[in-house]
């Protein structure tokens, strides 16, 4: 059984700051670390795949940062809005059989107060 | 697209009763996940489809939980008997033939479901 693990559960900042997740994810068997923002009431939306190591993805003011060898990922905010305001899930891919499985974490959930 | 769609959004039901869970995916998506979400387990994966085939029913939590793909327009979660600890928010996902390295999963809103 796969584990990815998301840090910190939850956090509130203030609107402007920047901020940044962690989540961890087994390296060995590693094909791919998808993030996705899941706003409350609405549906999980894919903001990054990312499959090399050293490989940086940016979306407006969020970016992403991919460490295959140590098994890690970094979600980065600048400037957060109170529309950052989301659950923030990432989920790791790795071989290991035929599943086709994308395990995920349990989230980072944001706050961003005005 | 409309995107994946499920119905219900929202469903409240009795302990022992059936509980049927629908989604429409995606045109053209050759792949339908289900998964269920829960504070203490986060996201996990029910059961997924390819081409309307069930590949890996692994994470079905018991025989109450079954899992059917008729067509490729259309998949149902069916709960028989429900009981309070069924109660989640159900996804329905989709994504089309390229590998993960390539293509993300699109998610339905989810379905809320509490068995009282």
């Amino acid at each position: 059984i796969l584990n990815v693990e998301q840090s910190p559960q939850s956090l509130h900042v203030q609107e402007g700051d920047s901020t940044n997740f962690t989540c961890s994810f087994p390296s060995s068997n590693f094909y791919a670390l998808h993030w996705y923002r899941w706003e409350t009431a609405k549906s999980p939306e894919a903001l990054f795949v990312m499959t090399l190591n050293g490989d940086e993805k940016k979306k407006g003011r969020i970016s992403a940062t991919l460490n295959t060898k140590e098994g890690y990922s970094y979600l980065y905010i600048k400037g957060s809005q109170p529309e950052d305001s989301a659950t923030y899930l990432c989920a790791s891919y790795n071989s290991g059989g035929s599943n086709y499985k994308l395990t995920f974490g349990k989230g980072t959930l944001l706050t961003v107060n005005p | 697209d409309a995107g994946v769609i499920q119905s219900p959004r929202h469903e409240v039901t009795e302990m022992g009763q059936e509980v049927t869970l629908r989604c429409k995916p995606i045109s053209g998506h050759d792949y339908l996940f289900w998964y269920r979400q829960t504070m203490m387990r986060g996201l996990e994966l029910l059961i997924y489809f390819n081409n309307n085939v069930p590949i890996d029913d692994s994470g079905m939590p018991e025989d109450r939980f079954s899992a059917k793909m008729p067509n490729a327009s259309f998949s149902t979660l069916k709960i028989q008997p429900s009981e309070p600890r069924d109660s989640a928010v159900y996804f329905c996902a989709t994504k089309d033939r390229g590998g993960w390295m390539n293509t993300e999963a699109f998610f339905g809103q989810g379905t809320r479901l509490t068995v009282v």
